[in-house]
């Protein structure tokens, strides 16, 4: 199966300040990557699709980028609300596989 | 307004067995593929199983492969997931999800999510 691997496990920053969140895949999967955000307690929500479309209501200051086996999500300028959770997804090969989640913090 | 809610979740023994629910609303059923994720305590994200919007496909989890089935009825709206010969290790809130893209065998990515519902395996 993929294995996909995020970093930093943690990230530590300020509000205003820029996040960027990293995603390594152990083999190329073009650009069938996906970006989720969960808070405590909650159901993940989709974020970005296909390394760089934004769903739906998914504000601006969320970006993706990437192909192959790299690929970053950016937070240009963070907000409170931000401060989660984000794991990466693949699509490319069943077994759809999830990186580990990268723990954004205050 | 789409929405997924899941039940049947509880504490069961070890080897024993459980059905999960997810009823759906709000979105064309019958054109979604629907998955199965689960989450242990403290843990991330994995991905369980997903079936094809007419239930003529299904793909698992190794982890999961044999003991558990993923299944639908297109006239309820509703995905069903058979836990059975359950281990420590399901220990997790199971969530149904749907998948963003109509008809084909897509592992993703997962567009809606339910609330989950709480599986406790307990020797």
């Amino acid at each position: 199966e993929i294995v996909l691997t995020q970093s930093p496990d943690t990230l530590s920053l300020s509000p205003g300040e820029r996040a960027t969140l990293s995603c390594r895949a152990s083999q190329s999967i073009s650009t069938y990557l996906a970006w989720y955000q969960q808070k405590a307690g909650q159901a993940p929500r989709l974020l970005i699709y296909d390394v760089s479309n934004r769903a739906t209501g998914i504000p601006a200051r969320f970006s993706g980028s990437g192909s192959g086996t790299d690929f970053t999500l950016t937070i240009s300028s963070l907000e409170p609300e931000d401060f989660a959770v984000y794991y990466c997804q693949q699509r490319s090969k069943w077994p759809s596989t999830f990186g580990q989640g990268t723990r954004l913090e205050i | 307004q789409l929405q997924l809610v899941e039940s049947g979740g509880g504490v069961v023994q070890t080897g024993g067995s459980l059905r999960l629910s997810c009823a759906a609303s709000g979105f064309t059923f019958t054109t979604s593929g629907m998955h199965w994720v689960r989450q242990a305590p403290g843990k991330g994200l994995e991905w369980v199983a997903f079936i094809r919007y007419d239930g003529t496909r299904t793909y698992y989890a190794d982890s999961v492969n044999g003991r558990f089935t993923i299944s639908r009825d297109n006239s309820k709206n509703t995905v069903y997931l058979q836990m059975n010969s359950l281990r420590s290790d399901d220990t997790a809130v199971h969530y149904c999800a749907k998948n963003f893209f109509d008809y084909g065998d897509n592992a993703g990515p997962f567009h809606a999510w339910g609330q989950g519902t709480m599986v406790t395996v307990s020797s």
